[in-house]
């Protein structure tokens, strides 16, 4: 049972376009969605994360949009690098209690120059 | 993160061997978790961990065990490895402050089970 759908499994943009990676999510219980970044050989870290009381929230070229009805959220990189080929985890928890992560199945960004 | 670190960082073994994971974390956090990753299932949860006394089950425990030896030490055992059990193996903490607690993960344990 995958609570957390993302999509595409891979993406190929040339720099400076916008990649756009979706996630969709099923327990209405979640109010907290982070996205984690992976480079190759290290573990995931926190990139931004969003509460559901906003629909939008922008850190440098990285932009989480969040639809609250169609329980969606989407990554958005602005002016995009070759530094910016990772790989992308969204997740969701409740912020209070256990804030058991659940994570989407990753994407799989490059960035070509 | 330098602060979360994992040994070893590759393990080959046989089906059947008993086999540790380590994670030592010098941040201060309380919580500790577990995961493996596979390629297009993204980080499932194994244990977790709010303190010494307190440890839970995740999504996908079977055949695996842990000990939380002390705040900051948290070990992950497959008592008898099988093939499938082949994965990027994180362990991460957090602490309980803060809304939704950011997971800070260590390098990551490539275990190949043949």
């Amino acid at each position: 049972q995958q609570q957390v759908k993302q999509s595409p499994q891979s993406l190929i943009v040339q720099k400076g376009g916008i990649p756009i990676i979706n996630c969709a999510y099923e327990n209405t219980a979640f109010d907290y969605f982070p996205w984690y970044q992976q480079f190759p050989g290290k573990g995931p870290a926190l990139l931004i994360a969003i509460r559901p009381d906003v629909s939008e929230k922008k850190e440098g070229r990285f932009t989480i949009s969040f639809n609250k009805s169609a329980k969606q959220f989407s990554l958005h990189i602005m002016d995009s690098q070759p530094g910016d080929s990772a790989t992308y985890f969204c997740a969701a928890s409740r912020s209070q209690g256990a804030q058991k992560l659940v994570f989407g199945q990753g994407t799989r960004l490059t960035i070509n120059p | 993160d330098a602060d979360v670190t994992q040994t070893p960082r590759n393990r080959i073994t046989k089906t059947g061997k008993r086999i540790m994971l380590e994670c030592s974390q010098t941040k201060g956090h309380d919580r500790m978790y577990w995961y493996r990753q596979d390629p297009g299932l993204g980080l499932r949860l194994i244990y977790y961990s709010f303190d010494v006394k307190d440890i839970n089950k995740g999504e996908i425990s079977d055949g695996y065990s842990v000990s939380r030896q002390a705040q900051a030490k948290f070990s992950l055992s497959l008592e008898s490895a099988i093939p499938n059990q082949t994965a990027l193996y994180f362990c991460a903490t957090s602490d309980q402050t803060g809304f939704g607690g950011e997971q800070f993960f260590g390098p990551g344990t490539r275990l190949t089970v043949l």
